[in-house]
């Protein structure tokens, strides 16, 4: 079955450690999000890429590193400049613009989370 | 900017009964789309609906409905005769020509059997 894997499902980082977090698909789009959830907050975007070896700034991407080296791929580094890093993060996919005739914001595919917790 | 409100953070209602959620999306864009997501305990979103903004007509899914107003930038859904198994934080979206998608906060609703 085509979809996302997150790994791993839960991390425990020590402060000043940076952590990678690890997102692949095979359903064969181009665009991938990382998106991070805390309580109360909703889904705020870190970082996103529509095409191999480019991605962009999302809202929130102070503190964290992405790289798009591979279609399938997207991982995640959440490094020790992020002050808070405790949080529930989603990886998710889509169709690149303009694809098969969709125009506009197009349905995204998640995946299951990792959340991540800083002791 | 764009602005996604769900005013509700979290409903409580006993099975059977009809629910409605509420979203309101603030955006200057004259196209844009909007969606509903389900997020279960188990953490990962499940898309409910894509609907545009020249679409205005209700949208029925067996239980769920969804009901767009431009007028007043809603976008709010229903459940009719809901279930144990709805039981779950819902998300609304919306985005214009790319592919961003700006959520709002979430509404937690909680069926009771």
């Amino acid at each position: 079955d085509g979809g996302i894997t997150q790994s791993p499902k839960y991390l425990f980082r020590k402060e000043g450690q940076n952590v990678t977090l690890s997102c692949e698909q095979n359903l064969n789009h181009d665009a991938m999000y990382w998106y991070r959830q805390d309580p109360g907050q909703g889904l705020r975007l870190i970082y996103y890429s529509q095409i191999v070896n480019d991605f962009q700034k999302g809202d929130i991407a102070e503190g964290y590193s992405v790289s798009r080296e591979k279609k399938e791929s997207f991982p995640l580094t959440v490094t020790s400049a992020q002050k808070n890093p405790t949080a529930f993060y989603l990886c998710a996919s889509s169709i690149r613009l303009g694809t098969s005739g969709v125009s506009g914001a197009n349905v995204l595919t998640f995946g299951a989370g990792s959340r991540l917790t800083v002791l | 900017a764009q602005k996604v409100t769900q005013a509700q953070t979290e409903i409580s209602v006993v099975e059977k009964e009809d629910v409605t959620l509420d979203c309101v999306y603030e955006t200057r864009d004259t196209t844009y789309y909007l969606f509903w997501y389900k997020q279960p305990p188990s953490g990962e979103l499940v898309f409910l609906i894509r609907r545009n903004s020249f679409d205005e007509q209700n949208e029925i899914s067996g239980r769920y409905s969804w009901n767009f107003q431009k007028s007043t930038s809603s976008f709010n859904f229903t459940i009719t005769a809901s279930q144990v198994v709805d039981s779950a934080v819902y998300f609304c979206a919306g985005g214009g020509a790319t592919n961003k998608l700006i959520f709002g906060t979430g509404t937690l609703l909680a069926v009771q059997p």
